[in-house]
């Protein structure tokens, strides 16, 4: 159980256009996920946190209107990468919680953005 | 804001050979969670800790919450090359619930 799943897993796109990932709980409900962004060989950091039907909270630093999330159901959550740059290149990887206890995180395979 | 740090930053080891890890913090921590990370994929949970002093095990991997609850030490007995990879241990943020603070993880490649 606890699975979490996202596609894709690889976008390339040029800049200046939207991207859209999401992010699945396949055998289990989730009010609350989280989306983080890892560099290559750096750990991961916390961008948001998406709550289902109301909006998401961003981490200090993250901008609300380049990252928009949506969390429409308790299964999924998307991350939209508006108007996207090279910079914004990354590992996009959400998470999720069962609930059962509290900080035990299960992540998705995690979404790689090249932005040319 | 809190931080967890970890060492040794990277490790080549033989295979067979038994490793070790920690992660400290400057500030103290109820959970402390271990999680393994392989190239291109999310991490995935191996040990969750609750309580200062718990030693908890997972096949060859074992655990342990720091009693002063600011560290947390992960051993690896009899590494094998499906071992390698980058393990990172985790907390739960002060008042942040969920929000995990991970640490500055651990690569670690084993030799045949």
């Amino acid at each position: 159980g606890a699975v979490v799943s996202q596609h894709p897993s690889r976008v390339i796109c040029k800049s200046g256009t939207s991207v859209k990932i999401e992010c699945r709980s396949l055998d289990f409900q989730a009010t609350t996920m989280f989306w983080y962004r890892q560099f290559p060989k750096q750990s991961l950091m916390l961008m948001a946190t998406s709550n289902e039907g109301s909006k998401a909270t961003y981490e200090q630093g993250v901008e609300k209107d380049k990252f928009l999330i949506n969390h429409a159901s308790l299964t999924l959550s998307t991350l939209t990468v508006t108007s996207a740059h090279p910079e914004d290149s990354s590992f996009y990887i959400c998470s999720a919680t069962t609930g059962d206890h509290t900080g035990e995180l299960f992540f998705g395979e995690g979404s790689r953005l090249t932005v040319l | 804001g809190q931080q967890l740090n970890q060492s040794p930053q990277s490790m080549f080891i033989q295979e067979g050979e038994d490793v070790s890890m920690n992660c400290t913090s400057s500030s103290i921590f109820n959970t402390w969670l271990w999680y393994k990370q392989e190239p291109g994929e999310g991490p995935v949970l191996l040990i969750a800790l609750y309580k200062a002093g718990e030693l908890t095990s997972n096949g060859r991997l074992t655990a342990q919450f720091g009693i002063t609850r600011k560290d947390s030490f992960l051993n690896i007995s009899a590494s094998i090359p499906s071992d390698v990879g980058i393990y990172f241990c985790a907390g739960p943020r002060a008042g942040g619930g969920n929000k995990l603070t991970f640490g500055t993880g651990t690569q670690l490649k084993v030799e045949l």
